[in-house]
């Protein structure tokens, strides 16, 4: 059974710091998914990544899949408020396309 | 707009209704699918649709939900004898379902059901 682990669940930082969220996965996963939810709002597809080593980047968010060790990352480079949000990752079983969540990490960026 | 739209946006039902919610995926999108998320928690899997046919129900918690797409298009989730624990927001996504990156699912803003 594929399940997804994320943490932290809750991070509060300062504008300009850099962080990172880790999501871990239990068992071979094909390709690992990063969303973000506005309070209220739907999910919002940020990056998808689909081979071990593959890197994303997108303004101050990048993210990394490691498939061997099972872990993406999400890391945050010179928060700033409008990045406050809380972010998902999913991942989905081998040629499966049922994906599997995370809790969710709520982010919480202070001026 | 070419998003995924759902309707209604919030339903609020008794205890016992049928309910039925909506799901307009993005045009040429072969594959919806449909979600269920609690407050403070990540969506949950309900069912996944390859066309016209349901090609997984796994996630449905019983058969008192049941999900159609009989054209291959719009599907519609209709839930039976509504129960408390039922309230939470669906979710539907499309996919374009060719491999790769066009396998991302795309997301509806959700029906906010409330089952008093």
């Amino acid at each position: 059974e594929l399940k997804v682990e994320q943490n932290p669940l809750f991070l509060s930082m300062q504008e300009g710091k850099n962080y990172t969220i880790y999501c871990n996965y239990s068992t071979t996963s094909d390709r690992l998914y990063w969303y973000r939810q506005d309070p209220g709002k739907s999910l919002e597809s940020l990056f998808v990544l689909l081979s071990n080593g593959a890197v994303k980047q997108e303004g101050r968010l990048m993210a990394s899949l490691d498939t061997k060790a099972r872990l993406s990352t999400l890391h945050i480079t010179a928060a700033v408020h409008d990045l406050s949000a809380t972010y998902f990752c999913a991942a989905n079983l081998d040629s499966n396309y049922q994906l599997i969540w995370g809790a969710g990490t709520k982010l919480i960026i202070k001026p | 707009g070419a998003g995924v739209s759902q309707t209604p946006s919030n339903k609020v039902t008794e205890k016992g209704k049928y309910v039925e919610l909506r799901c307009d995926p993005i045009s040429g999108h072969t594959a919806l699918y449909w979600y269920r998320q609690s407050l403070g928690q990540g969506p949950e899997f309900l069912i996944y649709f390859q066309g016209t046919g349901a090609a997984d129900d796994s996630g449905l918690p019983n058969d008192r939900f049941f999900a159609v797409r009989p054209e291959g298009s719009v599907s519609t989730l209709k839930i039976q004898r509504t129960e408390r624990g039922d309230s939470a927001v669906y979710l539907c996504a499309s996919s374009l379902f060719s491999g790769g990156d066009l396998d991302e699912q795309f997301f509806g803003p959700g029906t906010r059901l409330t089952v008093l």
